[in-house]
């Protein structure tokens, strides 16, 4: 059974911090990752996709690896700005599934 | 990014009452959807797989007389919370991926949160 963990549970950095947080997953066969933003009381918006054939994406200040063989995802914040303030959900897909796989997230502080 | 949208954002019910959330994909069709719990400061839980054209499927633990599905369309699934009492007051998150190029990606609509009196 597919697991994921995400450490630290809880971050508070100042602002302009470069910061890095952490996702790993217990089964391998995975067929994407993605990482998700969520604001309190809202949904969850996409930051980055990672497809099992790639090693990394990145998108404006955002860069995200995966390492498949050892389980690992990192989510690298560069510059961290208060309004990057929010909880950071990692998941993962299966190769036979749409289902989403989720960890318990890291709640980010940004302080001004 | 492709959008998903969901109906109501928020209710208040009375306990015993059945509410019906919906959850549309607006830019997209999707064949299936998934349907989230989530308590507070916790992670989302997945509830169940919603097909269009066949009975979701529910996770272990999950009530499907409790929490009835129906993929209406495939732009549309509906969660209907039966009898609802105040340990089902929750945030309901709906999910649909979306394929293109290869690649499927999962794009979540805005919640709603429940609250039973």
């Amino acid at each position: 059974k597919q697991e994921v963990t995400q450490i630290p549970a809880a971050l508070s950095v100042p602002e302009g911090e470069n910061l890095v947080l952490n996702c790993s997953f217990t089964d391998s066969a995975i067929y994407n990752l993605q990482w998700f933003r969520q604001d309190p009381g809202k949904g969850l918006t996409s930051l980055l996709l990672i497809q099992s054939s790639q090693r990394e994406q990145t998108s404006g200040r955002l860069n995200a690896s995966l390492d498949k063989s050892s389980g690992r995802s990192t989510l690298y914040i560069a510059a961290s700005q208060p309004g990057d303030s929010a909880t950071y959900l990692c998941a993962v897909t299966g190769s036979s599934s749409y289902k989403l796989i989720f960890g318990s997230g890291t709640r980010l502080l940004v302080r001004p | 990014g492709a959008v998903v949208s969901q109906h109501p954002s928020w209710v208040i019910c009375k306990s015993g009452t059945s509410v019906k959330i919906e959850c549309r994909s607006l830019d997209f069709q999707a064949t299936t959807m998934f349907w989230y719990r989530q308590f507070p400061k916790k992670s989302l839980m997945l509830m169940a797989t919603s097909n269009e054209g066949s009975k979701a499927t529910y996770e272990q633990g999950v009530e499907k007389d409790k929490f009835l599905i129906n993929h209406a369309s495939l732009t549309l699934s509906t969660l209907t919370v039966t009898s609802a009492h105040p340990e089902d007051s929750s945030f309901y998150i709906c999910s649909a991926p979306r394929i293109a190029g290869g690649i499927d990606e999962q794009f979540f609509g805005p919640g709603t949160r429940l609250t039973v009196l």
